[in-house]
């Protein structure tokens, strides 16, 4: 499967720990998003990279978040210090240049704090 | 900032039927994309349809095509003989073509459709 890979799909947690997510993008795609999606509603606009630049951050991505992108390939998105409302689907999503405009999405990564 | 508005929160129609998906959209760009995603339950989210705003000609995908109404800035989706399989939540987006390129998202339609 060459799609936008996302790991762990499901990570239920408590409140206070700390959670890693992993996006494996479309090989050579040099754009990469995160987004929020919380229970019936849109997803929302966290962060993205151009290659290994994190160029954009949303009011959305408080202190205790933190996306990187070593290398301009793989990225990670970590949580600090859970809270309950962190409990949402996180999704990544890879593009290949500015022209066409649409996003390849992964399946997303599941969080729940408990 | 730009901002999506779908007023439909869910519909459910019959199989073989023709539904259409309202979306409104504001901002004060000339030169964006709009954007219908599907996204199934438990499955990735996957472009459906893309309009350019510059192009008059509504945009058509098979059994998906748009009703773009640049001045009222509405954006409308219909599915022509509908199948189980369209079964899905459905997002309008919008995304400008300078900077970051980020999609602001619809609130999303449930779409069902029965046998």
């Amino acid at each position: 499967d060459t799609g936008v890979s996302q790991n762990p799909r499901h990570k239920i947690t408590k409140r206070g720990q700390n959670v890693t997510f992993r996006c494996d993008p479309i090989s050579e795609h040099n754009r990469l998003y995160w987004y929020r999606q919380t229970l019936g509603q849109g997803p929302e606009f966290l962060t993205y990279f151009q290659n290994e630049a994190q160029l954009e951050k949303s009011r959305l991505l408080s202190d205790r978040f933190s996306a990187e992108r070593p290398k301009g390939s793989f990225s990670t998105l970590e949580i600090q210090r859970t809270e309950q409302g962190d409990s949402a689907m996180y999704l990544c999503a890879s593009v290949p240049d500015r022209a066409s405009g649409e996003l390849f999405f992964g399946e997303g990564s599941r969080l729940t704090v408990l | 900032a730009q901002t999506v508005t779908q007023s439909q929160p869910e519909m459910s129609v019959q199989e073989a039927e023709t539904v259409t998906l309202s979306c409104t959209y504001d901002t004060s760009e000339s030169n964006y994309y709009l954007f219908w995603y599907k996204q199934p339950p438990s499955r990735q989210m996957i472009l459906v349809i893309r309009q350019e705003a510059y192009k008059q000609q509504n945009a058509t995908e098979n059994r998906f095509s748009v009703n773009f109404q640049k001045a009222a800035k509405s954006f409308s989706l219909k599915i022509s003989d509908s199948q189980l399989g369209d079964t899905a939540m459905y997002f309008c987006a919008f995304m400008t073509r300078q900077g970051a390129q980020k999609l602001v998202f619809g609130q999303g339609t449930r779409l069902t459709i029965n046998p």
